[in-house]
């Protein structure tokens, strides 16, 4: 079964500097999607960013980007110039290849990530 | 123009009462989940969905049951509730075939179930 690993679950960085969050899976499909989904406190579960794992690039969107190192089988967020809006719960997810059938999100335990200012 | 829907936002009840959640879709998609977030903020998949047909049902006890109507629809029953039932839970829906969205599921705004 694959799993999904985020071992920091506090983080905190200062307003306008930069602050990563680390995530490890464990899967022996070579085919998947990984996800960062943010948590603010309305609980609204939102798309940060994904990556598909044939791709080699490493995703980004605005100030969010990502360390897919597929070898590692690990996936960071980077996050640039934090905002307060910024402070919510991160969670890392796997999902297995959409041609492998419907398959749900593997999700880590979080990472809560405040933003001081 | 709500992506996914889901009524009520909140719902308070004593043990061993019947409760349904409501999931409603308007994107289209052919697949919707429902997850379980736990007092420590844990996801889990429950229940998974394809053209109003269950594909996963994780270990999830007899007294939760989905309803699919239709494939824009999602509901989920559960019986005899009992405290450890109290979380937030979420509905989601995707694509099954692959697609530009990469795989992308779109979540609900969440139910937060208390059980007294």
């Amino acid at each position: 079964a694959q799993t999904v690993t985020q071992s920091q679950p506090e983080m905190s960085v200062q307003e306008a500097e930069t602050v990563t969050l680390s995530c490890t899976y464990d899967t022996s499909e070579s085919d998947y999607y990984l996800f960062w989904y943010k948590q603010p406190p309305s609980r609204q579960m939102i798309l940060v960013i994904r990556q598909e794992a044939y791709k080699q690039q490493n995703a980004t969107e605005n100030r969010f980007s990502v360390n897919f190192q597929k070898a590692a089988k690990s996936f960071s967020l980077k996050i640039s110039d934090s905002q307060l809006g910024d402070a919510a719960m991160y969670f890392c997810a796997y999902r297995r290849d959409l041609n492998s059938g419907n398959t749900p999100l593997v999700f880590g335990k979080g990472t809560r990530l405040s933003v001081i200012a | 123009d709500t992506a996914v829907s889901q009524t009520p936002k909140y719902l308070v009840t004593q043990m061993g009462n019947d409760k349904s959640i409501k999931c409603e879709q308007n994107l289209g998609h052919d697949t919707m989940y429902w997850y379980k977030q736990d007092s420590k903020k844990f996801l889990k998949i429950m229940f998974s969905y394809n053209n109003k047909e269950l594909i996963i049902n994780e270990t999830v006890p007899n007294r939760f049951s989905p309803k699919s109507p239709d494939k824009a629809h999602l509901n989920l029953h559960i019986n005899s509730l009992e405290l450890g039932d109290s979380a937030v839970y979420f509905c989601a829906s995707s694509l099954h075939l692959r697609d530009l969205l990469g795989g992308e599921q779109f979540f609900g705004p969440g139910t937060r179930l208390t059980v007294l």
